[in-house]
């Protein structure tokens, strides 16, 4: 079973460069989220999508972007990368919002900005 | 907005040694509480879950009892071993987000 699987595991990026995290599942889930694991801070949510067409931001959107055109995938883009944006992070899905859903994780991108 | 607060890290344990992680929350409603744990270069995956006050969540011989009066939701396990070694979140779930605590590094000693 293949899950979340998420792509690339670990990419370094220079100052001002774009990339876009991939993210598929195959659990056809509505609901998906990006977070973000910084050291010692938990994981902070930068985006969901709570079907195809529908994406909102959470608590960290600034500097990355979103599309979900299928319930499969769910890429984060990130623009002008900066320091500040070197973290680990994890894509998820749910088969609903409702309170009780667990959600299911990816592995993780370790993404380091120089 | 919502909130968790996790006791902070990192935990260093004696194999068989008991756990007790302490883990309060803000939040308005009734949300559903979760802990996760996160092994080493793995993704968080669920370890056990309670979606009412009273409930008691359990897998793997850890334990969680959802407690309204007192907003709290702390895992305990009676004997720990190498293998519980990892990264431990406490988690609310109130609306379509999951709201996580800062994590609890657990490393349990032979």
């Amino acid at each position: 079973n293949a899950g979340v699987t998420q792509t690339p595991k670990f990419r370094i990026l220079k100052i001002g460069q774009s990339m876009t995290l991939q993210c598929a599942q195959d659990m056809n889930h509505n609901y998906m989220y990006w977070y973000r694991q910084d050291p010692g801070m938990g994981l902070k949510l930068i985006y969901y999508s709570v079907g195809a067409g529908i994406t909102d931001k959470g608590e960290v959107p600034n500097g990355y972007n979103v599309s979900r055109s299928t319930t499969e995938d769910f890429p984060l883009r990130l623009e002008l990368a900066a320091p500040s944006q070197t973290s680990v992070y994890f894509c998820a899905s749910s088969p609903w919002g409702g309170l009780t859903g667990e959600l299911f994780f990816g592995e993780g991108s370790r993404l380091t900005v120089l | 907005g919502d909130s968790v607060t996790q006791m902070e890290g990192p935990v260093t344990l004696s194999e068989e040694a008991f756990l007790t992680i302490n883990c309060t929350y803000t939040a308005t409603g009734y949300p559903s509480l979760f802990w996760y744990v996160q092994y080493p270069g793995e993704g968080l995956q669920l370890l056990l879950k309670a979606t009412k006050a009273d409930d008691k969540g359990s897998n793997k011989g850890f334990e969680a009892t959802y407690r309204k009066e007192t907003t709290s939701f702390h895992l305990e396990k009676g004997s720990v071993q190498v293998s519980d070694s990892a990264v431990y979140f406490c988690a609310l779930r109130g609306s379509e987000k999951l709201t996580f605590g800062t994590g609890t590094r657990l490393t349990i000693i032979p």
